[in-house]
């Protein structure tokens, strides 16, 4: 089975705390790809980052960190020092390698509130 | 930004009706896709395209159907609509798939209302 799975469904945090997503997939290939996706309250859905299942690396870009844990398949989604303009749905979404479709399967989401 | 544009951007309609949305990209991309959200449920596949006139089935294609002829607009069209298929669709583009897999970008959504 294919499946991504956010356990958290909304955490609230007051500004400048740093925060976690967890994000937790189940895929049988060895390929694969890891994506995170930022909705906020405006409705687009705004790209963060693209893992390859090759590829452990931690990435950090500013204030955003992701940890590829492939022994616990997780790719969980670190904010340092929150805004309150990281106020957003995050979604996490897992592509196959195998399906060669290229079709993203989401979590639920996670709902993050950074308080002032 | 991705050159994705949906129309319309809000649509209420009666159950029963036929509904089409459109997606019209401007990338070139050779892969579109229908996603449906939810709430609970995060996005779901509804129908993708791998090519002018090549599309398939994706996880709720149930009440769906697509249609592609030309490589930048991609049509979802709801045959006969009814009140669970309310929700925001929203289409997305991408330029690989598989071991070249590249990030997928997404349109604006529209929001369907089904009365």
């Amino acid at each position: 089975a294919q499946k991504v799975t956010q356990a958290q469904t909304e955490i609230s945090v007051v500004e400048k705390e740093d925060v976690t997503l967890d994000c937790v997939y189940e895929t049988r290939d060895t390929t694969y790809y890891l994506f995170w996706y930022k909705q906020p309250p405006s409705g687009e859905l705004v790209f963060l980052i693209r893992r390859n299942s090759f590829d452990e690396q931690n990435e950090i870009s500013g204030r955003y960190s992701w940890n590829f844990q492939k022994s616990t398949s997780s790719f969980n989604f670190t904010i340092t020092a929150s805004q309150v303009v990281d106020s957003a749905v995050y979604f996490c979404a897992l592509s196959p390698g195998s399906s060669n479709t290229g079709k993203l399967i989401f979590g639920q989401g996670t709902t993050l509130q950074v308080k002032p | 930004d991705a050159g994705i544009t949906q129309s319309p951007r809000h649509k209420v309609t009666e159950t029963g009706t036929p509904v089409t949305l459109r997606c019209h990209q401007t990338e070139n991309h050779r892969y579109m896709y229908w996603y449906r959200q939810d709430p609970g449920h995060g996005l779901r596949l509804i129908h993708y395209s791998y090519g002018v006139k090549d599309t398939d089935k994706g996880e709720v294609s149930d009440g769906y159907s697509v249609s592609r002829s030309k490589t930048e607009d991609f049509l979802l069209t709801l045959e006969s609509a009814t009140s669970s298929q309310t929700s925001v669709y929203f289409c997305a583009i991408s330029a690989g798939t598989g071991k070249m897999s590249y990030e997928q970008f997404f349109g604006p959504g529209t929001r369907l209302t089904v009365l």
